[in-house]
């Protein structure tokens, strides 16, 4: 049964830092792109990053270009999300889902950044 | 990125059926068939529900079909259930980046 759960989400003061992780299990990891997906409360999906399986290459969103940055650790079936210079419009659910299609989904972490 | 256009709302009454449209542009929708709709009921996870255009994952009813016709994606639900009662998202993979998702349609079941 193929697994998603992400941690590390939180309250965070805009400029601050955090680092999202995503454990998966049920699958061969290696072998799948990684995408984060977010969620504003009450607001629609919006793409975040994506991974791809060996982790060579990363593709970002305009708004978190130069902001986030998306890694795997394939040994430990790991992806995270490590994000910096947090602004007010970053809080929301945090999924991470399995590519390319996107078929399972992880039950998200909430990101809160807020004065 | 720009976000695909999809219709704020659709509604319909049981057994109707319905269709949502996605437009987007020759850099996305109409430029590949990597087209899926997801189905999202309130503070549950988005449910993948139609991919490649018209291909449904294993375990999706059959009341669910998709399609495209130029840079316009579009999600048909017949034989409309209360059930389906949810938030619906198309996505598309990209030229500029590998995905971007639609602003998604509120579907309400009369």
């Amino acid at each position: 049964e193929v697994q998603l759960l992400e941690s590390g989400g939180g309250l965070v003061q805009p400029g601050g830092s955090l680092r999202l992780s995503c454990s998966a299990s049920g699958f061969t990891f290696s072998n799948y792109a990684m995408t984060w997906v977010r969620q504003a409360p009450g607001k629609g999906l919006e793409w975040v990053s994506t991974i791809s399986g060996g982790g060579g290459s990363t593709y970002y969103a305009d708004s978190v270009k130069g902001r986030f940055t998306i890694s795997r650790d394939n040994s430990k079936n790991t992806v995270f999300l490590q994000m910096s210079s947090l602004r007010v419009e970053d809080t929301a659910v945090y999924h991470c889902a399995k590519g390319p299609l996107y078929d399972y989904w992880g039950q998200g972490t909430l990101v809160t950044v807020s004065s | 990125q720009s976000a695909l256009t999809q219709p704020a709302s659709v509604s319909g009454s049981p057994g109707q059926s319905i269709t949502i449209s996605c437009t987007g542009t020759s850099s996305d929708v109409g430029g590949y068939n990597y087209v899926s709709w997801f189905q999202q009921h309130p503070g549950k996870v988005p449910k993948l529900i139609i991919y490649d255009v018209t291909k449904r994952p294993s375990g999706v009813s059959n009341r669910f079909s998709g399609s495209k016709s130029g840079n316009t994606a579009s999600l048909t639900i017949s034989g409309l259930q209360a059930e389906d009662e949810a938030d619906y998202y198309c996505s598309s993979y990209t030229s500029i980046n590998p995905w971007v998702f639609g602003g998604g349609t509120k579907l309400t079941v009369l």
